[in-house]
Protein backbone atom coordinates (compact mmCIF):
# COMPACT_ATOMS: atom_id res chain seq x y z
CA UNK A 1 0.00 0.00 0.00
CA UNK A 2 1.22 3.74 -0.84
CA UNK A 3 0.26 4.79 2.42
CA UNK A 4 -2.41 7.97 3.07
CA UNK A 5 -2.03 9.71 -0.19
CA UNK A 6 -3.31 13.63 0.01
CA UNK A 7 -3.66 16.04 -2.92
CA UNK A 8 -3.22 18.29 -3.62
CA UNK A 9 0.59 19.30 -1.55
CA UNK A 10 0.37 22.74 -1.96
CA UNK A 11 -2.55 25.45 -2.61
CA UNK A 12 -2.52 28.47 -3.06
CA UNK A 13 -5.89 30.54 -3.25
CA UNK A 14 -7.22 34.08 -2.75
CA UNK A 15 -9.34 35.43 0.29
CA UNK A 16 -13.22 34.04 -0.41
CA UNK A 17 -11.99 31.46 -3.02
CA UNK A 18 -13.29 27.57 -1.95
CA UNK A 19 -10.76 25.14 -1.39
CA UNK A 20 -10.72 21.60 -1.56
CA UNK A 21 -8.62 18.92 -0.23
CA UNK A 22 -8.64 15.51 -0.98
CA UNK A 23 -7.55 11.70 1.04
CA UNK A 24 -7.19 8.41 0.31
CA UNK A 25 -6.70 6.41 3.32
CA UNK A 26 -4.87 2.81 3.80
CA UNK A 27 -7.15 0.34 2.13
CA UNK A 28 -8.58 -1.60 5.03
CA UNK A 29 -8.62 1.09 7.66
CA UNK A 30 -11.80 1.99 8.86
CA UNK A 31 -10.98 5.30 10.66
CA UNK A 32 -10.01 8.43 9.07
CA UNK A 33 -9.02 11.84 10.73
CA UNK A 34 -8.33 15.05 9.39
CA UNK A 35 -5.89 17.12 11.66
CA UNK A 36 -4.75 20.47 10.98
CA UNK A 37 -1.29 22.13 12.24
CA UNK A 38 -0.21 25.59 13.02
CA UNK A 39 2.58 27.32 14.72
CA UNK A 40 0.63 28.34 17.19
CA UNK A 41 -2.07 25.98 18.00
CA UNK A 42 0.04 22.57 17.30
CA UNK A 43 -1.58 19.85 15.71
CA UNK A 44 -5.48 20.00 16.44
CA UNK A 45 -8.17 17.67 15.13
CA UNK A 46 -11.20 18.93 13.60
CA UNK A 47 -12.90 15.46 12.40
CA UNK A 48 -12.92 11.72 12.04
CA UNK A 49 -14.83 9.58 10.53
CA UNK A 50 -15.47 5.73 10.65
CA UNK A 51 -16.76 3.17 8.21
CA UNK A 52 -17.39 6.72 6.49
CA UNK A 53 -19.85 7.94 9.21
CA UNK A 54 -18.77 11.47 11.01
CA UNK A 55 -18.05 10.21 14.77
CA UNK A 56 -16.79 13.89 16.18
CA UNK A 57 -16.98 16.99 14.26
CA UNK A 58 -16.64 19.37 17.17
CA UNK A 59 -12.82 20.56 16.05
CA UNK A 60 -14.42 22.04 12.80
CA UNK A 61 -13.82 25.54 13.47
CA UNK A 62 -16.71 27.16 11.39
CA UNK A 63 -19.16 26.43 9.38
CA UNK A 64 -17.33 27.22 6.33
CA UNK A 65 -15.14 23.67 7.04
CA UNK A 66 -17.19 20.58 5.86
CA UNK A 67 -15.94 17.09 5.31
CA UNK A 68 -17.76 14.43 3.36
CA UNK A 69 -16.73 10.26 2.87
CA UNK A 70 -18.21 9.40 0.01
CA UNK A 71 -16.98 5.86 0.11
CA UNK A 72 -13.85 3.74 2.22
CA UNK A 73 -11.29 5.37 0.02
CA UNK A 74 -11.90 9.09 -0.16
CA UNK A 75 -12.55 12.15 2.08
CA UNK A 76 -12.73 15.50 1.35
CA UNK A 77 -12.07 18.63 3.33
CA UNK A 78 -13.71 21.90 2.11
CA UNK A 79 -13.37 25.32 3.11
CA UNK A 80 -15.89 27.66 1.38
CA UNK A 81 -15.13 30.94 1.78
CA UNK A 82 -11.57 30.57 2.55
CA UNK A 83 -9.72 33.58 4.77
CA UNK A 84 -5.90 34.23 5.65
CA UNK A 85 -6.34 32.30 9.07
CA UNK A 86 -7.06 29.21 7.55
CA UNK A 87 -3.34 28.73 6.09
CA UNK A 88 -1.94 26.08 7.59
CA UNK A 89 -1.18 22.55 7.05
CA UNK A 90 -4.25 19.94 6.56
CA UNK A 91 -3.06 16.23 7.70
CA UNK A 92 -4.83 13.22 6.91
CA UNK A 93 -4.42 10.13 9.12
CA UNK A 94 -6.13 6.40 9.01
CA UNK A 95 -5.83 4.00 11.51
CA UNK A 96 -7.59 0.51 12.54
CA UNK A 97 -7.53 -1.66 15.32
CA UNK A 98 -4.62 -4.31 15.60
CA UNK A 99 -5.07 -7.94 14.37
CA UNK A 100 -7.30 -6.98 11.59
CA UNK A 101 -4.76 -7.85 8.91
CA UNK A 102 -3.99 -4.32 8.07
CA UNK A 103 -1.06 -1.60 8.76
CA UNK A 104 -2.46 -1.24 12.70
CA UNK A 105 -1.70 2.44 14.36
CA UNK A 106 -2.37 5.84 12.74
CA UNK A 107 -0.41 6.58 10.06
CA UNK A 108 -0.39 10.32 8.19
CA UNK A 109 -0.33 11.62 4.96
CA UNK A 110 2.32 14.31 3.86
CA UNK A 111 0.05 17.09 4.25
CA UNK A 112 -1.47 19.60 2.35
CA UNK A 113 0.20 23.15 3.05
CA UNK A 114 -2.91 25.56 2.58
CA UNK A 115 -2.26 29.29 1.81
CA UNK A 116 -4.86 32.07 1.57
CA UNK A 117 -3.96 35.31 0.35
CA UNK B 1 -10.97 15.59 27.49
CA UNK B 2 -7.38 14.57 27.33
CA UNK B 3 -4.47 17.30 28.14
CA UNK B 4 -0.61 16.44 27.12
CA UNK B 5 2.36 18.31 27.93
CA UNK B 6 5.43 18.06 26.65
CA UNK B 7 8.77 18.88 27.47
CA UNK B 8 11.11 20.32 26.34
CA UNK B 9 9.81 22.61 23.62
CA UNK B 10 13.79 22.33 21.93
CA UNK B 11 16.43 19.94 22.58
CA UNK B 12 20.34 20.07 21.58
CA UNK B 13 22.64 17.56 22.34
CA UNK B 14 26.25 16.66 21.03
CA UNK B 15 25.95 13.71 18.35
CA UNK B 16 26.37 10.11 20.55
CA UNK B 17 24.78 11.46 23.36
CA UNK B 18 21.32 10.52 24.69
CA UNK B 19 18.00 12.39 24.53
CA UNK B 20 15.27 12.63 26.53
CA UNK B 21 11.79 13.78 25.92
CA UNK B 22 8.89 13.89 28.31
CA UNK B 23 5.28 13.97 28.45
CA UNK B 24 2.21 13.80 30.99
CA UNK B 25 -1.26 12.91 29.94
CA UNK B 26 -4.24 13.92 32.51
CA UNK B 27 -6.93 10.87 31.61
CA UNK B 28 -6.36 8.21 33.62
CA UNK B 29 -8.45 6.35 30.96
CA UNK B 30 -5.56 6.83 28.44
CA UNK B 31 -4.25 3.44 27.26
CA UNK B 32 -2.16 3.92 24.76
CA UNK B 33 0.56 6.21 23.37
CA UNK B 34 2.88 6.95 20.46
CA UNK B 35 5.54 8.42 19.67
CA UNK B 36 6.07 10.64 16.30
CA UNK B 37 8.70 11.92 14.69
CA UNK B 38 8.13 14.72 11.71
CA UNK B 39 10.84 15.97 9.01
CA UNK B 40 10.41 19.09 7.79
CA UNK B 41 8.00 19.19 4.60
CA UNK B 42 6.56 15.69 6.10
CA UNK B 43 3.51 14.35 7.70
CA UNK B 44 4.21 12.59 11.67
CA UNK B 45 6.01 9.25 10.97
CA UNK B 46 4.58 6.56 13.90
CA UNK B 47 8.19 5.66 15.47
CA UNK B 48 7.68 3.92 18.23
CA UNK B 49 4.51 3.43 20.82
CA UNK B 50 3.53 2.10 24.19
CA UNK B 51 -0.08 0.45 25.49
CA UNK B 52 -0.90 0.66 29.07
CA UNK B 53 -0.30 -2.80 29.71
CA UNK B 54 3.48 -2.52 29.25
CA UNK B 55 5.83 -0.28 31.42
CA UNK B 56 8.92 -0.55 28.80
CA UNK B 57 9.58 -0.77 25.14
CA UNK B 58 12.48 -0.82 22.84
CA UNK B 59 12.90 -0.25 19.07
CA UNK B 60 16.84 -0.09 18.32
CA UNK B 61 18.15 3.63 19.88
CA UNK B 62 14.62 4.44 20.92
CA UNK B 63 12.91 3.13 24.12
CA UNK B 64 9.56 4.89 25.57
CA UNK B 65 8.96 4.17 29.22
CA UNK B 66 5.28 4.57 30.98
CA UNK B 67 4.39 5.27 34.54
CA UNK B 68 1.03 4.66 35.02
CA UNK B 69 1.00 6.07 38.51
CA UNK B 70 2.48 9.40 37.55
CA UNK B 71 0.84 9.64 34.57
CA UNK B 72 3.97 10.18 32.77
CA UNK B 73 5.78 9.03 29.60
CA UNK B 74 9.63 9.32 27.94
CA UNK B 75 10.69 9.03 24.62
CA UNK B 76 14.95 7.94 25.14
CA UNK B 77 17.11 8.06 22.00
CA UNK B 78 20.53 6.57 22.60
CA UNK B 79 23.89 7.35 20.40
CA UNK B 80 22.06 10.17 18.65
CA UNK B 81 22.89 10.82 15.10
CA UNK B 82 22.54 13.65 12.83
CA UNK B 83 19.55 12.19 11.28
CA UNK B 84 17.74 12.33 14.34
CA UNK B 85 17.13 15.89 14.10
CA UNK B 86 13.04 16.48 13.95
CA UNK B 87 10.37 17.45 15.44
CA UNK B 88 9.15 14.73 17.79
CA UNK B 89 5.27 14.60 19.21
CA UNK B 90 3.60 12.39 22.29
CA UNK B 91 0.39 11.42 22.29
CA UNK B 92 -2.05 9.83 24.00
CA UNK B 93 -5.66 8.11 23.62
CA UNK B 94 -8.22 5.89 25.17
CA UNK B 95 -9.05 3.67 22.16
CA UNK B 96 -5.81 2.63 20.57
CA UNK B 97 -6.71 3.02 16.88
CA UNK B 98 -10.44 3.98 16.86
CA UNK B 99 -10.43 7.34 18.77
CA UNK B 100 -8.68 10.67 18.68
CA UNK B 101 -4.87 11.20 19.34
CA UNK B 102 -4.08 14.32 21.83
CA UNK B 103 -1.20 15.66 20.92
CA UNK B 104 1.65 17.43 22.87
CA UNK B 105 3.14 20.69 21.35
CA UNK B 106 6.02 19.35 19.95
CA UNK B 107 10.38 19.11 20.95
CA UNK B 108 12.58 20.28 18.04
CA UNK B 109 15.32 18.36 18.40
CA UNK B 110 18.48 18.91 17.10
CA UNK B 111 21.36 17.06 16.71
CA UNK B 112 25.18 19.02 16.61
CA UNK B 113 28.06 17.05 14.81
Amino acid sequence: DAGVIQSPRHEVTEMGQEVTLRCKPISGHDYLFWYRQTMMRGLELLIYFNNNVPIDDSGMPEDRFSAKMPNASFSTLKIQPSEPRDSAVYFCASSSQPGTGVIYGYTFGSGTRLTVV
Amino acid sequence: GENVEQHPSTLSVQEGDSAVIKCTYSDSASNYFPWYKQELGKGPQLIIDIRSNVGEKKDQRIAVTLNKTAKHFSLHITETQPEDSAVYFCAATRNFGNEKLTFGTGTRLTIIP
